[in-house]
């Protein structure tokens, strides 16, 4: 069974530009989350969707930040217009209930220059 | 505040040797979860401790919970060089619906030399 998948897994943008990442979780999850980590900080919560709601949102930093999932399926997160603070890996993590364990995608390494 | 808050930061070992890495949390949780970090690459669960249970086996992890001083423990036991990684705790508190985000630490580089 595949994992939890992200693409791209590298991505370097510039200042004011607009990224976005993608999420493929593993099939038949309905619970999807996003993190971050910052370079030197805690991985740290930024959202959480059941099937295609947002379940919870409390982590998203600012309003540049907008996350989709569409149909229940994969998820994406797009920065716009993006800053150098933005910068960090972004893990995406899926769990099915009523099991806790989140399974963990390689992360998306963001560089805004 | 901070969660999952790992001590040491940093452990370096002998192979054949066992690690343990602490962690310390500040407010209630449903259960405490342990994941490993490969450099480079994503997080994978190791085990998870329920806020009712007191310890737990999995192969050479041993994890222990003391809800009562709100801290974790994870022993690996007869270390390998492949588990040279960085290790963090994650707690979680049920908030509602199904939401069971994780709360994480800075982690514990552990270096595993053969």
């Amino acid at each position: 069974e595949a994992g939890v998948t992200q693409f791209p897994s590298h991505s370097v943008i510039e200042k004011g530009q607009t990224v976005t990442l993608r999420c493929d979780p593993i099939s038949g999850h309905d619970n999807l989350y996003w993190y971050r980590r910052v370079m030197g900080k805690e991985i740290k919560f930024l959202l959480h969707f059941v099937k295609e709601s947002k379940q919870d949102e409390s982590g998203m930093p600012n309003n540049r930040f907008l996350a989709e999932r569409t149909g229940g399926t994969y998820s994406t997160l797009k920065v716009q217009p993006a800053e150098l603070e933005d910068s960090g890996v972004y893990f995406c993590a899926s769990s099915q209930e009523p099991l806790p364990e989140q399974f963990f995608g390689p992360g998306t390494r963001l560089t805004v220059l | 505040s901070q969660q999952g808050e790992e001590d040491p930061q940093a452990l370096s070992i002998q192979e054949g040797e066992n690690a343990t890495m602490n962690c310390s949390y500040k407010t209630s949780i449903n259960n405490l979860q342990w994941y490993r970090q490969n450099s480079g690459r994503g997080l994978v669960h190791l085990i998870l401790i329920r806020s009712n249970e007191r310890e737990k086996h999995s192969g050479r992890l041993r994890v222990t919970l003391d809800t009562s001083k709100k801290s974790s423990s994870l022993l690996i036991t007869a270390s390998r060089a492949a588990d040279t990684a960085s290790y963090f705790c994650a707690t979680a508190a049920f908030s509602g619906g199904s939401n069971y985000k994780l709360t994480f630490g800075k982690g514990t580089l552990l270096t595993v030399n053969p």
